[in-house]
């Protein structure tokens, strides 16, 4: 595609489900991002894939946060039991090489309640 | 790890020219780049250094200094449309990308 899409936009769901976000990246982009947004803050790393593997999953704040990228393209980003304390803009980016420039989706806001 | 220090906030009036700061310490060093973040907006690819020196694209131009871990973002001419959170972010010999908390300019008629 054109750019990075990000599905749901929004999402807000009852505290203790489970929640999936989706990651479409830019068409041929190898190296995939995830990032979690608090407001006034900077995006915060939570995973980052090349091709297929998680290169680095330091970021991710518990094992109730899993991510995927089963083909090399689409990303999956899970989180189980979720918390109010999920609750944040969750940002993925892709970049045509390990060295490249990251753009990013427009995010999914996601809210527990 | 690493550490990535900017200012919080900085205000300048239209025509004007800003600079913020970016200070950052990590283990393994591979570029630095710079993003404008609109308010519920993703943030937007800027500018991109590598080796020491300048990089002037447009209005706005970046420097790096990697022995002293240092580089600005220089923001000339200033529109009002420049109002945004600007975001430094280090990517390490790892290739992990890690961005500071950003600083947000406001821009006065």
């Amino acid at each position: 595609g054109a750019g990075v899409s990000q599905t749901p936009s929004n999402k807000v769901t009852e505290k203790g489900k489970y929640v999936e976000l989706r990651c479409d990246p830019i068409s041929g982009h190898t190296a995939l991002y995830w990032y979690r947004q608090s407001l006034g803050q900077g995006p915060e790393f939570l995973i980052y894939f090349q091709g297929t593997g998680a290169a680095d999953d330091s970021g991710l704040p518990n094992d109730r946060f899993f991510a995927v990228r089963p083909e090399g393209s689409v990303s999956t980003l899970k989180i189980q039991r979720t918390e109010r304390g999920d609750s944040a803009v969750y940002l993925c980016a892709s970049s045509t090489s390990e060295r490249g420039a990251a753009f990013f989706g427009q995010g999914t806001r996601l809210t527990v309640v | 790890g690493q550490n990535i220090d900017q200012p919080t906030e900085m205000t300048a009036t239209e025509g004007a020219i800003v600079q913020i700061n970016c200070t950052y310490q990590t283990s393994g060093f591979n570029g630095l780049f710079w993003y404008q973040q609109h308010a519920g907006e993703a943030p937007t690819f800027l500018s991109y250094n590598v080796l020491d020196g300048l990089e002037e694209k447009g209005r706005f131009s970046s420097f790096l200094s990697r022995s002293k871990g240092y580089s600005y973002l220089l923001l000339k001419e200033l529109q009002m449309k420049d109002s945004a959170s600007y975001l430094c972010a280090v990517l390490r010999n790892d290739y992990k990308l890690s961005f500071g908390a950003g600083t947000t300019v406001t821009v006065r008629a």
